[in-house]
């Protein structure tokens, strides 16, 4: 089973931020949460992972709460590229393996 | 950097044929490959994970003897979909990490998967 959930669907306004929230609850101290994105009929891409600080990079910013139960992945200025669906994933305990939750369908509205 | 090739995109094959689907990380050595599938509308599915010079690993429900993985380098890793029926039509997906040690954390990348089709 996953270890993350997150909301089926979101819409943002074109321009304006968007904010995908992920609880992982069960997540262990030295799991990272990595953050991808699928575009219809294309392979996930990867956007930005995190341990506990936050993380930006050129795609989003990534905020982790302090207990780590939960994140926000940040698009700051959302297109209708940035339409896909959003996969947040832990991995399982003492693997490389992804399980993939159902992730959340953003769509950015001109 | 970080860029996995996968091949080919398409394929539409009869029943009963056997189709090879090629994975390749480009830029970097990858130790350990997995193999995905989606059904539409659907999450990505893990299948198995395969790792250079060594059997896979088979996740639960996923026959090993239909769906026949090699990795025979750094670089490469096929599926073999052996004797396909029109219910292994779906969107095959690899992903490739590579490295160890002080990379143990970095992410998979994933190629952009292999829609096949049998009629």
């Amino acid at each position: 089973d996953a270890k993350t959930t997150q909301p089926p669907s979101m819409d943002c306004a074109e321009g304006r931020a968007a904010n995908l929230p992920c609880n992982h609850s069960t997540i262990s101290g030295n799991e990272y949460v990595y953050w991808y994105r699928q575009i219809h009929s294309q392979g996930p891409q990867y956007i930005i992972h995190g341990l506990k600080n936050n993380e930006t990079n050129e795609m989003a910013s990534l905020i982790i709460t302090e207990d780590r139960k939960s994140s926000t992945l940040i698009l700051p200025h959302a297109t209708l590229r940035d339409t896909a669906v959003y996969y947040c994933i832990v991995r399982v305990t003492g693997t490389y393996k992804y399980i993939f939750g159902t992730g959340t369908r953003l769509k950015v509205l001109a | 950097g970080a860029v996995v090739s996968q091949h080919p995109s398409r394929v539409i094959c009869k029943s009963g044929t056997s189709v090879k689907i090629e994975c390749r990380s480009l830029d970097f050595q990858a130790t350990t490959m997995f193999w995905y599938r989606q059904f539409p509308k659907k999450s990505l599915m893990l299948m198995a994970t395969s790792n250079e010079g060594s059997k896979a690993t088979y996740e639960q429900g996923v026959e090993k003897d239909k769906f026949l993985i090699n990795h025979a380098s750094l670089t490469l890793s096929t599926l073999t979909v052996t004797s396909a029926h029109p219910e292994d039509s779906s969107f095959y997906i690899c992903s490739a990490r590579g490295g160890q040690g002080a990379g143990t954390n970095q992410p998979q990348h994933f190629g952009d998967g292999t829609r096949l089709s049998i009629l």
